[in-house]
């Protein structure tokens, strides 16, 4: 069965580092996302992806964040100057029919 | 207000025992998804629904569109059921590319032997 994957499954970074997390969709899909949920909270949508370009982004989505597909297979989500707050578990998710989730990378900010 | 809400927050049952956990929301939507957390973080799409009912192994879930509504039910509930179960809905506003999901907290189900 296809699945989305995601690396690392774990990042630790010092604040003020940028950290690109990564995400390979289902080849065939279309639509790809990034969703975060910080411990204990709800999962928050943060940008939608289609046709090489932002679709929706949320207000959490700043200037720190950025996306890219940069190979026609990746899809990355960059975050330029990490902040204790970005502490969080990020979901990738890519939309044929239905939307299916990567395991997720936890990231975790010192 | 939350667009979704979800009820119980948290549940504790014994094996075997019917569950049921429910959603209300109060956007209009044209999807809305049941979806799997386990304690590893990982999160697995059970069903999406837009009208009636889906039915997969012991999931069974249903949704009323006029009532805004709907449940996940769990039959012959095991341990292994035990995960955070998160109701998430696809607004109706928007294209095709819309598809940003506005989500549950989620209701903990644990499952005692």
């Amino acid at each position: 069965e296809p699945e989305v994957t995601q690396t690392p499954s774990h990042q630790v970074t010092q604040m003020g580092q940028e950290v690109i997390l990564r995400c390979v969709p289902i080849s065939n899909h279309l639509y790809f996302y990034w969703y975060r949920q910080i411990l204990g909270q709800k999962v928050e949508f943060l940008v939608s992806f289609y046709n090489n370009e932002i679709s929706e982004k949320s207000e959490i989505f700043d200037d720190q964040f950025s996306v890219e597909r940069p190979d026609g297979s990746n899809f990355t989500l960059k975050i330029r100057s990490t902040k204790l707050e970005d502490s969080a578990m990020y979901f990738c998710a890519s939309r044929g029919y239905e939307q299916f989730f990567g395991p997720g990378t936890r990231l975790t900010v010192l | 207000k939350n667009e979704v809400e979800q009820s119980p927050q948290n549940l504790t049952a014994q094996e075997g025992e019917f569950i049921t956990i429910n959603c209300s929301y109060s956007v209009g939507i044209s999807a809305l998804h049941w979806l799997q957390q386990h304690p590893g973080g990982g999160i697995v799409s059970l069903f999406m629904l837009s009208s009636g009912k889906k039915k997969h192994g012991r999931l069974i879930a249903t949704i009323n569109i006029q009532e805004k509504h709907s449940s996940l039910h769990i039959t012959a509930s095991h341990p292994r059921d035990s995960a955070v179960y998160i109701c998430a809905v696809r607004s109706s506003e928007g294209g095709d590319s819309n598809y940003q999901l506005i989500w549950g907290a989620g209701t903990k189900l644990i499952i005692k032997p």
